[in-house]
């Protein structure tokens, strides 16, 4: 199995430009989890998914910020409009079966907001 | 609110040393603790992960013990080599209760540099 995909790798752009951001689960995992990296506030977890519905979105910072699970293989984090604290490396995860069981990440993508 | 410490933020040690590893945690009800490793420009890689009711995990070189009574967990790297040096993180998962979440809380993590 190649693991979490994400894309992009590295995005930068604009304020005010609408960002969006990409995740493939491994294949059979029923989890799917979004996080966001930065220096200041360590790995904070912004939502998750069970098959493809979310089950907790509490971590989403502001309305700005939306996640969508169409189908079990694809997921999107979207960010419109984006602002320069935006900035950050947003990672998925996918577990299987269960949320309590190990989480694999995928390699993040780098958001730089200019 | 459960808070997960990492003390010191990096360490710097000469190949071949054994090290020890700390984390804390303020909220005991925990269901189990994770530690990852994370390389610079890389995602997280998971490590070790111990249930509640387990007081230790091994794996190779490592091996990580959990004190749920106090708080604490510690990952122990034996005859550390350069290809350790990373950042290790671990988090820890609450306990559910029905419609909560799952969240991990992760520390900062610490960057371990081994020296050659």
């Amino acid at each position: 199995d190649a693991g979490v995909i994400q894309s992009p790798r590295h995005e930068v752009t604009e304020m005010g430009q609408e960002v969006t951001l990409r995740c493939k689960p491994i294949s059979g995992h029923d989890y799917l989890f979004w996080y966001r990296q930065t220096m200041m506030r360590g790995l904070e977890l912004l939502i998750y998914f069970n098959n493809n519905v979310p089950i907790d979105d509490s971590g989403m910072p502001e309305d700005r910020f939306s996640a969508k699970m169409p189908n079990a293989s694809f997921s999107t984090l979207k960010i419109q409009p984006s602002e320069p604290r935006d900035s950050a490396v947003y990672f998925c995860a996918s577990s299987l079966d269960s949320p309590y069981n190990e989480q694999f990440f995928g390699p993040g993508t780098r958001l730089t907001v200019l | 609110k459960q808070e997960v410490t990492q003390i010191p933020a990096a360490l710097s040690v000469p190949e071949g040393e054994n090290l020890v590893l700390n984390c804390s945690f303020t909220d005991s009800a925990i269901y189990n603790l994770q530690w990852f490793r994370q390389d610079p420009g890389k995602g997280l890689t998971s490590l070790l992960l111990i249930q509640s009711s387990q007081r230790e995990q091994t794996s190779g070189r490592l091996n990580a013990s959990l004190d749920k009574s106090s708080g604490r967990s510690t990952l122990y790297i034996a005859a550390s080599q350069p290809g350790d040096s990373a950042t290790y993180l671990c988090a820890v998962r609450r306990v559910i209760n029905t419609g909560a979440n799952s969240k991990l809380t992760f520390g900062k993590g610490i960057t371990l540099s081994v020296r050659p």
